[in-house]
């Protein structure tokens, strides 16, 4: 167990629909990453926050977004769903020292599908 | 940007022997490298990881070599296992950037 909770765990849903996606980092971890995996695909960065800001972005299209909120959490969101948008998508937690970052510890991943 | 480069894509081994993935990055700025395991359908998990300011890293069977010069940095696996079986990810970030991942290594060894 990472320690970072990811949900939902599975998601179906229809073209043109809405979802979000929720994560909760590790205590005491300020940054969250977000990831976007495609079936036999690498690890395709979307976004990262520290501490409620966003600290850096990725491909993310601009049907998605995302924020961290003040208790640290993160919601990603995803609108006008395409079939292509069909992923796994990982939420990672870091400690981030200075100007290190440190290891990102991944949740379990939210399985999107859509039909 | 960091850009990563990583190859093999695939690369099939015998039990007991050396596996060698390698990966290119662009960002002379990048100062740490992360290595990371993906077994099938599960979450992506460190494994090993070097900082710019060391060569070399070994923990048991695997070890990491980085060449700044060259912008380059490779995994060694040592007398590999089937439970080895997985894709390897490499990573590369500058400071409090984004963290880059290379496109993947899947790793089989058949015993």
């Amino acid at each position: 167990d990472s320690g970072v909770t990811q949900t939902p765990k599975h998601l179906i849903t229809a073209t043109g629909q809405r979802v979000t996606l929720r994560c909760s980092p590790r205590s005491g971890d300020l940054s969250v990453y977000w990831y976007q995996q495609s079936l036999d695909q690498g690890l395709q960065f979307l976004i990262q926050y520290y501490n409620g800001e966003e600290r850096a972005k990725g491909n993310i299209l601009e049907r998605f977004s995302a924020q961290q909120f003040p208790d640290l959490h993160s919601e990603l969101n995803l609108s006008s769903l395409e079939l292509g948008d069909s992923a796994l998508y990982f939420c990672a937690s870091s400690v981030t020292r200075g100007a290190n970052t440190g290891e990102l510890f991944f949740g379990e991943g939210s399985r999107l599908t859509v039909l | 940007g960091e850009n990563v480069e990583q190859h093999p894509s695939t690369l099939s081994v015998q039990e007991g022997d050396s596996a060698v993935i390698k990966c290119t990055y662009s960002d002379s700025a990048s100062n740490y490298f992360p290595w990371y395991k993906q077994e099938l359908g599960k979450r992506p998990q460190l494994i090993i990881d070097i900082r710019s300011n060391v060569g070399e890293k070994k923990d048991q069977r695997i070890a990491v070599t980085l060449n700044k010069t060259a912008k380059h940095f490779s995994l060694h696996i040592t007398e590999t296992q089937p439970e080895d079986s997985a894709v390897y990810f490499c990573a590369a970030i500058t400071g409090f950037q984004k963290l880059v991942f290379g496109t993947g290594t899947r790793l089989l060894v058949s015993p």
